[in-house]
């Protein structure tokens, strides 16, 4: 069964930095690409970015309102993928999911930019 | 950026009736490789979305088949045949064609 988790999610300043992980169990994580989608409180889903399988080469994508602040990577040793958040603003708070082919999705961490 | 666009944005339903629920997109989502990147979700209240429909009308694992998918190019159409109380929540259509991936603004569907 595919599981997606994500975790790293609080309350931050705006303009700190904050980390989230993804971590995978019940598939070839190395396989597959991982997106990440966010949800500002009592709105729609946004998507965030994702990050194509080595065997595409490893590489990603933003949106623009993230572009330059935020960053996927990925450890496939340990089924993880990361969404590193720099210079938080108060707009970046949201529940963040990730998702693999669209078709799994974790629960979601929530992140709150605030001071 | 290909904006989704849903109607309607709230739908309330009798129980065993059916529902429809449009979206049109601002940009064809046919791909040249045959395909249409063409999503619907659902999600129910304080939970991640649920894949119902990919690529236009094939339903995902799980799903009931009460739920279709069908339209081409830019205008889409969710079917529920008979909706039940478990169908309630928010159904979001998405495209994947075009960088940056987005999403319809969200239809509330709630039981009479």
């Amino acid at each position: 069964e595919v599981q997606l988790v994500e975790s790293g999610g609080g309350l931050v300043q705006p303009g700190r930095s904050l980390r989230l992980s993804c971590t995978a169990s019940g598939f070839t994580f190395g396989d597959y690409a991982m997106s990440w989608v966010r949800q500002a409180p009592g709105k729609g889903l946004e998507w965030v970015g994702f990050i194509r399988s080595k065997a595409y080469g490893g590489t990603t994508e933003y949106a623009a309102s993230v572009k330059g602040r935020f960053t996927i990577s990925r450890d496939d040793s340990k089924s993880i993928a990361y969404l590193q958040m720099n210079s938080l603003k108060t707009e970046d708070t949201a529940v963040y999911y990730c998702t693999r082919d669209w078709g799994s999705w974790g629960q979601g961490t929530l992140v709150t930019v605030s001071s | 950026d290909i904006v989704m666009t849903q109607t309607p944005l709230s739908l309330s339903v009798t129980p065993g009736q059916p529902a429809s629920i449009s979206c049109k997109s601002s940009q064809s989502l046919l791909h040249s490789d045959g395909k249409t990147y063409l999503y619907w979700y659902l999600q129910k209240p304080g939970q991640p979305p649920q894949l119902l429909i990919y690529e236009v009308s094939n339903r995902f694992s799980g799903v009931p088949d009460r739920f279709s998918g069908s339209g081409s190019g830019t205008d889409f159409t969710l079917k529920i045949s008979r909706v039940e109380a478990e169908d309630v929540g928010v159904y979001y259509c998405m495209q994947s064609i075009q960088l940056p991936f987005t999403f319809g603004p969200g239809t509330k569907v709630d039981i009479k």
